[in-house]
């Protein structure tokens, strides 16, 4: 069992709807992330929370907002995606900081985009 | 050219052998180097990280870094059939970002 959990594990959405994925880690952690990992291929950043703010936005387009109400919740809210955002979505967490202790993965959200 | 290059794989072994995987990288600034291990459909698992050069041992896991030629190793003895997995390299050293490799497919026969 991983210490980062995320929910839902799968996810099928058309391109109108709205929903969200939710993330959530009990290491104490204060850094956050959200990446996205297409098959056979490694892991993709997307966005970066420490101390529950946003440091690292990698030019992710504006169809994925991201938010981190707590130390302990991240959230990636979802609207209007393209066939080409289905993907597995990564949640992780560590100690923030320039030596970026090792990051911790969730198993992740399986989205399928109609 | 890519800031970590890791061996393509895919790699088969025999349950027993020796399993060594590996990743160059350029960036001399990487200070923390990790292997995870990716089973199908689930999350990367951390398995072994290692800060600046050296040697570390977990079990029937070692892994290697070299920074002189800016080489990691991880070294899988008697490897079972539970070990396939697609195993990545991910190196930091700068605030807030991991770089991954491409991750190397492992099949380990019975």
């Amino acid at each position: 069992d991983t210490e980062v959990t995320q929910t839902p594990k799968h996810l099928v959405m058309g391109m109108t709807n709205k929903k969200s994925l939710k993330c959530e880690q009990h290491m104490g952690h204060r850094a956050m992330y959200w990446y996205k990992q297409k098959a056979k291929k490694p892991p993709e950043l997307m966005f970066v929370y420490s101390y529950e703010k946003l440091s690292i936005n990698e030019s992710v387009p504006s169809r994925f907002s991201p938010e981190c109400p707590n130390s302990s919740l991240l959230n990636l809210h979802l609207h209007a995606l393209q066939p080409e955002d289905s993907a597995l979505y990564l949640c992780a967490s560590s100690q923030p900081g320039y030596s970026n202790q090792p990051q911790h993965f969730g198993d992740g959200t399986r989205l399928s985009i109609l | 050219q890519k800031e970590v290059e890791q061996d393509p794989g895919p790699l088969s072994v025999p349950e027993g052998a020796i399993v060594s995987l590996n990743c160059t990288y350029s960036n001399s600034a990487f200070q923390y180097f990790m292997w995870y291990r990716q089973y199908s459909r689930k999350g990367p698992e951390l398995l072994m990280y290692t800060y600046s050069s050296g040697n570390k041992e977990d079990g029937r896991f070692t892994a290697q870094v070299d920074k002189s030629s800016k080489y990691i190793s991880l070294f899988i003895r008697d490897s079972q059939p539970s070990d396939s997995a697609t195993y990545l390299c991910a190196m930091t050293g700068g605030a807030g970002k991991s770089t991954f490799g491409d991750g190397t497919t492992l099949t380990v026969k019975p």
